[in-house]
């Protein structure tokens, strides 16, 4: 079945750094959805990716979407502490299953104040 | 707008027994999902409703899974009997039923049920 893979699993940072997230697949994906998910919550919708090569960004988070549509990526510009939690990548699968989300494993983001 | 709510929060049974997780999407979303995320592990599908039907249950892992919504209102996930692999925390989402060829909507994930199976 369709694969997304992940990486990092862990960041740790010191405030003000950078992070980034990367998401990547053998196949080319229809879309890339964004989740953030704080630490004892729920995934939270951030972002949809739909076109190749499509950058788009909210306040200091930059999303990108390979110009193949096989890899996709997050960044965040100077860390807060708010920016702490789980942030996942997810993609629909399509056809009969267009619903069913495909998620990464998720990269844990700390950050240290 | 209330969000997606889940019921309960917190469950704690024993191998073999039955437990019943509850959804409450959004008021107006046709889609219905739920979700498992075992510890350490991704989040991981297990089925769709549209309204009362079930779109794709691609995901449930064996028949000792049962997903219902009657009514196409809310909706729960009963596992009978339980066993140890069950624990997790399980995710409803709901979204609403616009949908492209080349957009999807985004899913409106609920507080989730934490199940521990010992």
């Amino acid at each position: 079945g369709q694969q997304v893979m992940q990486i990092p699993q862990y960041q740790h940072v010191q405030e003000g750094e950078d992070f980034t997230t990367y998401c990547n697949s053998s196949t080319t994906l229809s879309n890339i959805q964004w989740y953030k998910q704080r630490p004892g919550g729920h995934p939270v919708f951030l972002i949809q990716l739909v076109k190749s090569g499509e950058v788009k960004k909210q306040k200091r988070l930059t999303f990108q979407f390979g110009e193949a549509k096989k890899n996709s990526s997050l960044h965040i510009t100077a860390t807060q502490t708010t920016d702490v939690g789980t942030y996942f990548c997810a993609t629909n699968a399509g056809g009969t299953s267009y619903g069913k989300l495909t998620f990464g494993q998720g990269t844990i983001l700390t950050v240290h104040p | 707008e209330a969000g997606v709510t889940q019921f309960p929060s917190h469950s704690v049974i024993e191998k073999g027994q039955t437990v019943t997780l509850r959804c409450d999407p959004i008021s107006g979303h046709d889609n219905l999902y739920w979700y498992r995320r075992v510890m350490g592990k991704e989040i991981k599908f297990l089925l769709h409703f549209v309204k009362e039907s079930k779109q794709d249950e691609s995901g449930m892992p064996n028949n000792r899974f049962l997903a219902e919504r009657t009514g196409g209102t809310y909706s729960t996930l009963k596992v009978q009997p339980a066993e140890l692999e069950d624990s997790g925390v399980y995710f409803c989402a709901s979204s609403q039923d616009l949908f492209s060829a080349s957009y999807y909507n985004e899913q409106f994930f609920g507080p989730g049920t934490r199940l521990t199976v010992l």
